[in-house]
């Protein structure tokens, strides 16, 4: 069975501010993981996913991630916030190697920035 | 290319009514999937379809909820005799036949039972 865990469930920072969104997951094994961001009253919108290789990723709107397998996270990062970047964001988790297999997802982190 | 069409976007019934939301999954895809998202609940897992069969429905009620992917038209998702508790945003997803499992969502359908 999959799992995700999203450590806080609001997390302000100031404009300009270092964001850092957590996540960790449990999965028997090796998964695929994503982010994603929701803006008020509209869909899902994909910012970055790891499947396989390089554990460092890198998305949309300047936001990056690090797959640690040691410590089964998948943390989201950006140097410097904006104010567009305030949104609920999800991490999501999957079986690899299955054609379709649904996500599953974190209850969501909800970022707040501040001028 | 469009994306993943949702209709209707808003979609207010009266405790009782039968509710239907509808989905086009993108240009390709053949697997559609179903999210329940509740306030401060996050999404929830709750229909998996392929054209004409479902492969997974472990998320969805056992009562008054059923979906299907015909082999034209949209995927339905249809909510019977509803109450208060199913007001909630629904989204659908697609992916593509190959393996990935990137999925794109749609842009969700606000359900409101009154």
């Amino acid at each position: 069975a999959q799992s995700v865990t999203q450590l806080g469930s609001h997390v302000s920072v100031s404009e300009g501010a270092l964001v850092l969104l957590r996540c960790n997951y449990s999965s028997s094994v090796p998964p695929y993981l994503f982010w994603y961001v929701q803006y008020p009253n509209q869909g899902l919108q994909l910012l970055l996913k790891y499947t396989t290789g390089a554990t460092l990723v890198k998305g949309i709107n300047g936001f990056e991630a690090e797959f640690k397998k040691s410590e089964t996270s998948f943390h989201l990062t950006k140097p410097s916030a904006h104010m567009s970047d305030a949104a609920e964001y999800f991490c999501a988790v999957s079986a690899p190697n299955q054609a379709g297999t649904a996500l599953i997802f974190g209850k969501g982190t909800t970022l707040s920035v501040s001028s | 290319n469009a994306g993943v069409m949702q209709n209707p976007r808003h979609l207010v019934r009266r405790r009782g009514q039968e509710a239907r939301l509808r989905c086009s999954p993108m240009k390709g895809h053949s697997h559609v999937y179903w999210y329940r998202q509740l306030p401060e609940e996050g999404l929830k897992f709750m229909v998996y379809l392929q054209k004409e069969n479902i492969i997974d429905e472990s998320g969805m009620p056992k009562e008054r909820f059923s979906a299907e992917f015909p082999k034209e038209g949209p995927s339905i998702l249809r909510i019977q005799q509803v109450v208060r508790g199913d007001s909630a945003a629904y989204f659908c997803a697609s992916s593509p036949t190959e393996t990935g499992n990137t999925i794109y969502f749609g842009e969700g359908s606000w359900l409101t039972v009154v």
